[in-house]
């Protein structure tokens, strides 16, 4: 079982829609969550962390089910410029390696 | 905003050869990585490195890879003898700190081609 796992998509929105993206980590150990967004062939970059309580961050808000092992990112009022493929990222405690899901493409369209 | 930057963006090695990645993570960082992406697969942790040692290793960094900090502002990761395998994004981070939910920046990378 892959240990960070998503829905490689595409998910095609219009602009304006909301989209939902989820992951589930296989790790009970992995104790801290990111989000990143990923351009083609350019650097994964930070969107967020993700807390236990949720989080928000402008369109962007991130949930943490522990119990679950589920993770989710929601954008609200999709931009053109948010298409890009979404990392949902986990840390294992006690380690400092990043383990990637291999991300979820979103394509926003006119 | 402060950056990790890599050089070069695009290194052309032929197999067999030695080629050495470098990064400048960002100035008040004293956390240190090597990442890699194959084309079309997911982001994969290479290496780990903070006080001049490895903290942490995969398994995928064995005897051909070795990382070093050579002065106070470079972070380097030096493949020995390449196979065609290592054609991939190389990606270095840095953090101010381990663990906890301190985020790891990202360089925008070193595409490594093996011929």
């Amino acid at each position: 079982r892959k240990e960070v796992e998503q829905d490689p998509g595409p998910f095609n929105v219009p602009e304006g829609a909301t989209v939902a993206f989820n992951c589930t980590y296989s790790n009970s150990a992995s104790q801290s969550f990111f989000w990143y967004r990923q351009d083609c062939r350019k650097e994964p970059k930070l969107l967020m962390s993700v807390y236990s309580s949720g989080n928000e961050d402008g369109r962007f808000t991130a949930q943490l089910n522990r119990a679950s092992q589920y993770i989710s990112l929601l954008i609200r009022d999709s931009k053109l410029s948010d298409s890009a493929t979404y990392l949902c990222v986990s840390r294992t405690g006690g380690g400092n390696k990043l383990t990637f899901g291999t991300g979820t493409q979103l394509k926003v369209e006119l | 905003e402060p950056e990790v930057t890599q050089t070069p963006s695009h290194q052309v090695t032929q197999m067999g050869q030695e080629v050495i990645l470098r990064c400048v993570p960002i100035s008040n960082h004293l956390y240190f990585y090597w990442y890699r992406q194959i084309l079309g697969q997911k982001v994969e942790f290479l290496v780990s490195f903070y006080n001049n040692e490895i903290s942490e290793k995969s398994e995928i960094f064995d005897d051909q890879f070795s990382v070093e900090r050579p002065d106070g502002s470079n972070f380097t990761l030096k493949i020995r003898s390449t196979k065609l395998e290592d054609s991939a994004m190389y990606f270095c981070a840095s953090s101010v700190a381990p663990g906890g939910d301190q985020p790891q920046h990202f360089g925008d990378g070193t595409r490594l081609s093996i011929l």
